[in-house]
């Protein structure tokens, strides 16, 4: 069946430094990657999202590439700041019903950046 | 574009009560709408899905229900709440061609 599994689970960098996130996904029918942060105690908020005839997508600090022939997708953040600290979420999603998709989330990752 | 409101924000329910939660939809029209669960901050548990007025599918049997009533409302109800209906729950939309799905602030439910 369909699975997303996300990697690390928590992650601690040094405020200015990279954090990375990766994923991976079952289905190749999967078409769409989005990311989400949640702080605590608040929904989770789209911050970056890529289709699946892109391999890469950047917007200022946070970029996302996508690797479909391994089914790898991955989070970069650069120069992180201590307001990057959340809890990410990856989702792959899968059409079906011919009028929406479903979303696939991954089990998110807690990153703490120390200051 | 579209704003997700959801409401209450917080509710504490004693086992056996009924429950009512209201997601509305505004920005845009004819939304599909998704209901979710999350425990313990992890994880996203895809609970309902509409994609239009009185079109309710279930994903996960339970002591749950969801219906809508109106093309920018969605609701989630029960009729005797369990202890493990115990969470996060989040409404979450996005347009009948789109594929971004945006969240609601979400309600924490705790049932006592």
């Amino acid at each position: 069946g369909e699975n997303v599994e996300q990697h690390p689970s928590t992650l601690s960098v040094q405020e200015g430094d990279s954090a990375v996130i990766k994923c991976t996904y079952s289905d190749s029918a999967s078409n769409y990657f989005p990311w989400y942060k949640q702080e605590l105690g608040k929904g989770p908020q789209l911050i970056i999202d890529i289709r699946s005839n892109v391999g890469e997508k950047k917007d200022q600090r946070i970029a996302v590439t996508l690797n479909k022939t391994a089914k790898h997708f991955s989070l970069h953040i650069t120069e992180t700041q201590p307001e990057d600290s959340a809890v990410y979420f990856c989702a792959a999603a899968y059409p079906y019903g011919g009028a929406t998709n479903k979303l696939i989330f991954g089990t998110g990752t807690l990153l703490a950046v120390q200051p | 574009s579209q704003t997700i409101h959801q409401w209450p924000a917080t509710l504490v329910q004693p086992v056996g009560s009924p429950l009512s939660l209201e997601c509305t939809v505004e920005g845009t029209s004819n939304p599909n709408l998704y209901w979710y669960r999350q425990a313990a901050g992890r994880g996203l548990q895809l609970l309902f899905y509409s994609v239009g007025i009185g079109q309710i599918s279930s994903e996960v049997p339970q002591n749950l229900s969801a219906s809508r009533p109106q093309d920018r409302q969605f609701i989630l109800s029960s009729k005797k709440l369990l202890l493990s209906d115990s969470g996060f729950y989040l409404c979450a939309g996005n347009t009948g061609t789109g594929l971004e799905q945006y969240f609601g602030p979400g309600t924490r439910l705790t049932v006592t």
